[in-house]
């Protein structure tokens, strides 16, 4: 899978937005643009997923540039449950890893201050 | 949404003595899926890759003696920590395919192995 580039960390304070960046400037053209996010002691959980288009659903909104070279994970208002380690993933639905493992980078531990 | 159960969600168990986690898809039928393990302030790290009716594959380092999995239907895979020992402490994590287009993964809610 091409490689994505996060902050390590970032803080935001809770109820006002947070936008999580993502560079991924070898991203394929069948490249799909997946976030996740791991709370404490949990595994892993879906946040959104999308290729060209911009993409909302009820957790977050996807922002993915018109190069598709970056993305940005929305949360519109921030609460103490969304502090967690975000993960920016890219999956090649037509590569050789596609149905293989997820590959875990650092991610970014976001903090929500009160 | 896809839902990716693990039971037991938490173990204690004496060195020596052999643990079964299980992993089940609850409203998908998953033919792969995936065993991680992971330890505290690191991310997740691959142990195997489990398919339905076949040999898990498992990753270099991993014994497969030692931890082994069972795929035994499309919704249920079984990872068994034989002999454990305190260095086998983990959190183990898995994970199934569920949207073959985007290939989206589930993951579950993990369980914590502590060996005493």
């Amino acid at each position: 899978d091409a490689k994505t580039t996060q902050p390590n960390s970032m803080e935001s304070n809770e109820e006002e937005p947070v936008h999580l960046p993502c560079n991924h400037s070898t991203i394929s053209g069948t490249d799909y643009i997946h976030w996740y996010r791991q709370l404490p002691s949990q595994g892993p959980e879906y946040v959104i997923h999308g290729l060209t288009s911009n993409v909302n659903n009820r957790m977050a909104s996807l922002a993915i540039a018109e190069d598709r070279k970056s993305s940005t994970l929305i949360l519109h208002r921030a609460t103490l449950r969304d502090a967690a380690v975000y993960y920016c993933i890219l999956r090649d639905v037509e590569g050789q890893n596609y149905g293989q493992n997820f590959v875990f980078g650092p991610g970014t531990r976001l903090s929500v201050l009160p | 949404g896809a839902v990716v159960s693990q039971h037991p969600s938490w173990v204690i168990c004496k060195s020596g003595t052999s643990v079964k986690i299980e992993c089940r898809s609850l409203d998908f039928q998953a033919t792969t899926m995936f065993w991680y393990r992971q330890f505290p302030k690191q991310s997740l790290m691959l142990m195997a890759t489990s398919n339905e009716g076949s040999k898990a594959t498992y990753e270099q380092g991993v014994e497969k003696d030692k931890f082994l999995i069972n795929h035994a239907s499309l919704t249920l895979s079984t990872l068994t920590v034989t002999s454990a020992h305190p260095e086998d402490s983990s959190f183990y994590i898995c994970s199934a395919i569920q949207d073959r287009e985007a290939d989206t993964q589930y993951f579950g809610p993990g369980t914590r192995l502590t060996v005493l």
